[in-house]
């Protein structure tokens, strides 16, 4: 079974501060994902990842980074936490193919302050 | 460009009753389409997916999905609710080449007893 790991549950950050997010998956895929989730607005990407070191914005990259250093880990970056940033983030991962599910994590509720 | 509508943010059903989510999709070629669960304080989970081949989709928990090209829909349905199908839905749509997933807003279920 696919196993998609969020490092934190919960956290709860103050503006300004610069915030990470850390994703790991078990199953050697090669695509990863970031998405945040809102009400009423569904999933929104913000970056994905088709290999190590190679990233891709998504739909709503500002205020954010990504970084890819190894295949099993894509680590989400706030560079300068606005109260705007608050939500639920989830990862995910793919195998190669568009017809591949994805596979999330558990999710990280970010609350910044 | 691909988009997803979910009809209806909120359904109840009573438990025992048949349970019917509505999606319909835009693509300009052909679509693989996914319906995924999300259960409190969970990240999303397949239920089941079209790929190609036959247009009726069995999933997981009982659930089913009829694809009809011929109305761009891909509803989910289950004969009969039960308490623990209570949860979110999300109909998402992919194409061939494409690492983009692109997730409908979502839609609440809640089964009265």
């Amino acid at each position: 079974d696919v196993k998609v790991t969020q490092s934190s549950r919960y956290l709860v950050k103050r503006t300004g501060e610069k915030v990470f997010l850390e994703c790991v998956q078990d199953m050697d895929h090669e695509n990863m994902f970031w998405y945040r989730q809102d009400p009423g607005l569904g999933l929104r990407l913000i970056y994905f990842s088709y290999d190590v070191k190679m990233k891709e914005k998504g739909d709503i990259p500002e205020g954010y980074s990504v970084s890819r250093e190894k295949k099993e880990r894509f680590s989400l970056i706030l560079e300068s936490a606005s109260t705007n940033q608050t939500s639920m983030y989830l990862c995910a991962s793919r195998g190669d193919g568009a017809g591949q599910p994805q596979h999330f994590g558990d999710g990280t509720r970010l609350s910044i302050l | 460009a691909q988009s997803v509508t979910q009809l209806g943010s909120h359904v109840s059903v009573s438990e025992g009753a048949l349970v019917l989510l509505r999606c319909n999709y835009s693509s300009s070629v052909p679509p693989y389409l996914f319906w995924y669960v999300q259960y409190p304080n969970q990240g999303l989970q397949l239920l089941l997916k079209y790929t190609t081949g036959a247009t009726l989709v069995k999933g997981i928990n009982g659930f089913e999905a009829e694809f009809k090209k011929s109305e761009t829909s891909f509803h989910l349905t289950k004969p009969s609710a039960h308490m623990s199908d209570a949860a979110e839905y999300f109909c998402a749509v992919s194409n061939t080449g494409g690492f983009k997933t692109i997730f409908g807003a979502g839609t609440r279920l809640f089964v009265k007893a």
